[in-house]
């Protein structure tokens, strides 16, 4: 499967500073990755998907200008966590698609995830 | 979007059958998941089913697919006690989006 690394694995922030998540993706080029939020004890949710050399597409509720999205390269996507507040503090992790052909490209491999806390 | 439901907590007993349930609305999903994540990390990919399958089985884990009834359940054969984590499972719509369960944590009494 592929081998998703997410740096750094823990950030403690204070409010009002940025945040610059990194992911990347070691053994193929991803020309999409995703990036997802999860709060204790409570499940993913989707918070945008990362296209390469194209703008990110946000889901509902999710602010652009709160949650930078950058995918520069086939192998690095970033996530900036702008003006970052307690309120931002959470597990966010970033995945990617396997390549190939069904049914193999139809799995999603994770990062290893970043704790967020904002003072 | 779309609704994975599981039971929140699940314990047993070292050497025991561990059977992690979960139900979902989408008709129309191709591929099931089951996540394992433990403190701290990211989500490890367990097993997966397509859905005109009925039943899979992996070494110590068999994944049972009901979709009439749009249950997918996950046995895990002589729990240890490295298999305390929590537990996801997902859908994949036809737009490519995952959706995840709220997971189930479980937790092996040695």
């Amino acid at each position: 499967g592929a081998v998703v690394s997410q740096h750094p694995s823990r950030v403690i922030c204070k409010s009002g500073t940025s945040v610059k998540i990194e992911c990347r993706s070691l053994d193929f080029q991803a020309t999409t990755m995703f990036w997802y939020r999860q709060f204790p004890k409570q499940s993913l949710m989707l918070m945008a998907t990362s296209n390469e050399g194209s703008k990110a597409t946000y889901e509902q509720g999710v602010e652009k200008d709160k949650f930078l999205i950058n995918h520069a390269s086939l192998t690095l996507s970033t996530l900036t966590v702008t003006s970052a507040h307690p309120e931002d503090s959470s597990f966010y992790i970033c995945s990617v698609k396997d390549r190939g052909w069904a049914p193999t490209n139809e799995k999603l491999f994770f990062g290893s995830g970043t704790q967020l806390s904002v003072l | 979007g779309e609704d994975v439901e599981q039971s929140l907590f699940l314990s047993v007993r070292e050497g025991d059958s561990s059977v992690i349930n979960c139900t979902y609305t989408d008709s129309s999903s191709t591929y099931l998941y089951w996540y394992k994540q433990e403190p701290g990390a990211g989500l490890q990919l367990l097993t997966y089913i397509f859905s005109n399958m009925d039943m899979k089985q992996d070494q110590r884990l068999t994944v049972l697919l009901n979709k009439k009834d749009k249950h997918l359940s996950l046995r895990i054969a002589d729990t240890q006690t490295g298999d305390s984590a929590i537990y996801f499972c997902a859908e994949k719509d036809n737009f490519n989006k995952f959706y995840f369960g709220s997971g189930t944590k479980l937790n092996v009494k040695p």
